[in-house]
């Protein structure tokens, strides 16, 4: 299996900031990655595809960039409803994986 | 709108089987890949399986495979996952979720059925 690996798993931030979460792929997965965000006790929510696609209805402070093996999800002004948890995903393969997540804190 | 309802879920014993549902409405269920991901308590996300299109082609994750069985039923827009043998750390929320094509991710998701796998 393809695996992901996201940093930092934690980040602390305060409204307004812009804030970057990065997801390595341990191969080559094209740009076939998604980014999801969740909230306690909800369903993931998805924001990015196709590494830089902007899902509709999903606003635009939200970014994805990258290709290969390297990804970026950046949030370019931190909002109160931002703070939650999130995923990376690769659907290159056979078989789709998520990343382990990165929690965004209020600072 | 679209909506997915997943139920089936309970308490059951390890090494017990258990069958989940998820009700599809407001598409049609024959023209989407549909998933089952499933989180640990207080864990991520972990995607188990797929089903595309007429339920002829589905991929399963290894941690899964040969004890999970993933099936759809077009006509009742119903999607499946038979789960034998479980493990106590099968234990999770599963969720279905629907993905436009084979190279379109997860964009509409269920709420979630609680599964916990104990003696």
């Amino acid at each position: 299996d393809i695996q992901m690996t996201q940093s930092p798993s934690t980040l602390s931030a305060s409204v307004g900031d812009r804030v970057t979460v990065t997801c390595r792929a341990s191969q080559s997965i094209n740009n076939w990655l998604a980014w999801y965000q969740q909230k306690p006790g909800k369903a993931p929510k998805l924001l990015i595809y196709k590494a830089s696609s902007l899902e509709s209805g999903v606003p635009s402070r939200f970014s994805g960039s990258g290709s290969g093996t390297e990804f970026t999800l950046t949030i370019s002004s931190l909002q109160p409803d931002d703070f939650a948890t999130y995923y990376c995903q690769q659907y290159n393969s056979y078989s789709w994986t998520f990343g382990h997540g990165t929690k965004v804190e209020i600072k | 709108q679209v909506q997915l309802v997943e139920s089936g879920g309970g308490v059951v014993q390890p090494g017990r089987s258990l069958r989940l549902s998820c009700v599809a409405s407001g598409f049609n269920i024959s023209n989407y890949g549909v998933h089952w991901v499933r989180q640990a308590p207080g864990k991520g996300l972990e995607w188990v399986a797929v089903t595309w299109y007429d339920g002829s082609n589905n991929w399963y994750a290894d941690s899964v495979k040969g004890r999970f069985t993933i099936s759809r039923d077009n006509s009742k827009s119903t999607l499946f996952l038979e789960m034998d043998s479980l493990k106590v750390g099968d234990t999770a929320i599963y969720y279905c979720a629907r993905g436009r094509n084979r190279w379109f991710p997860l964009d509409y998701w269920g709420q979630g059925t609680l599964v916990t796998v104990s003696s």
